[in-house]
């Protein structure tokens, strides 16, 4: 079966630009997560989305925003892009949690923020 | 706040004998413990998950103990390969709650 797609897999921005990433997920697994990794603050957790409902929260500013759609898959946005923001954004999919039998990761998105 | 900590950030081992990665955590108590490999340029792959009312688990050439009164999980990779060469990372969680991944050990094989 397919897994986890994430597009881009490569994206150059401007500061101060927006940017949307999307994740579709495995099919059936209603559970998405969303992660930053940069080499000094490795996996960070953004948020967890479970049926089109924002199940946890981690702690990034209010610019990092994202949704889910009735069909599971997600989206991630930031707005008013910072040269920090520079980072491998992964997503992660479960069927309703992932202490019931780990993630399924995808490739990710590279985001460079100019 | 919860701390998670992954013995070292490398480690060399020669290629057929047995890595052991640690994983401590303080200020938590997680029901169960995951472990992951990532490659360069790639999202992690889940390997394993222990629960907190099981010592120990195996699959392959990997086994996972977990040690709820030390708070540490142990990674073993018996009869290693140059091809196990991988950053491991380690994520202690609880259900419905979002997990925090460890720092990782990057693990290198030498033939």
């Amino acid at each position: 079966k397919a897994g986890v797609t994430q597009t881009p897999r490569y994206l150059i921005k401007t500061r101060g630009q927006q940017v949307t990433l999307s994740c579709s997920p495995i099919s059936g697994h209603r559970s998405v997560s969303w992660y930053q990794q940069t080499p000094g603050q490795g996996l960070q957790f953004l948020f967890e989305y479970f049926s089109e409902t924002q199940r946890n929260k981690g702690n990034f500013p209010g610019r990092f925003s994202g949704r889910q759609f009735s069909n599971s898959r997600s989206e991630m946005n930031v707005s008013t892009l910072e040269l920090g923001d520079s980072a491998l954004y992964l997503c992660a999919s479960s069927p309703t949690d992932a202490g019931r039998g780990g993630y399924t990761f995808g490739s990710g998105t590279r985001l460079t923020v100019v | 706040s919860q701390k998670i900590e992954q013995n070292s950030e490398a480690l060399n081992i020669q290629e057929g004998k047995t890595a052991t990665l640690t994983c401590n955590y303080t200020n938590y108590s997680p029901a169960y413990l995951q472990w992951y490999r990532q490659d360069p340029g790639r999202g992690p792959v889940f390997l394993l998950l222990i629960r907190e009312n099981e010592k120990e688990k195996r699959k392959e050439r990997l086994k996972v103990t977990f040690d709820t009164t030390l708070k540490q999980s142990l990674f073993h990779i018996t009869a290693s390969q140059p091809a196990d060469s991988a950053t491991y990372l380690c994520a202690p969680g609880n259900y419905g709650q979002n997990f925090v991944f460890g720092p990782g050990t990057r693990l290198s094989v030498l033939p």
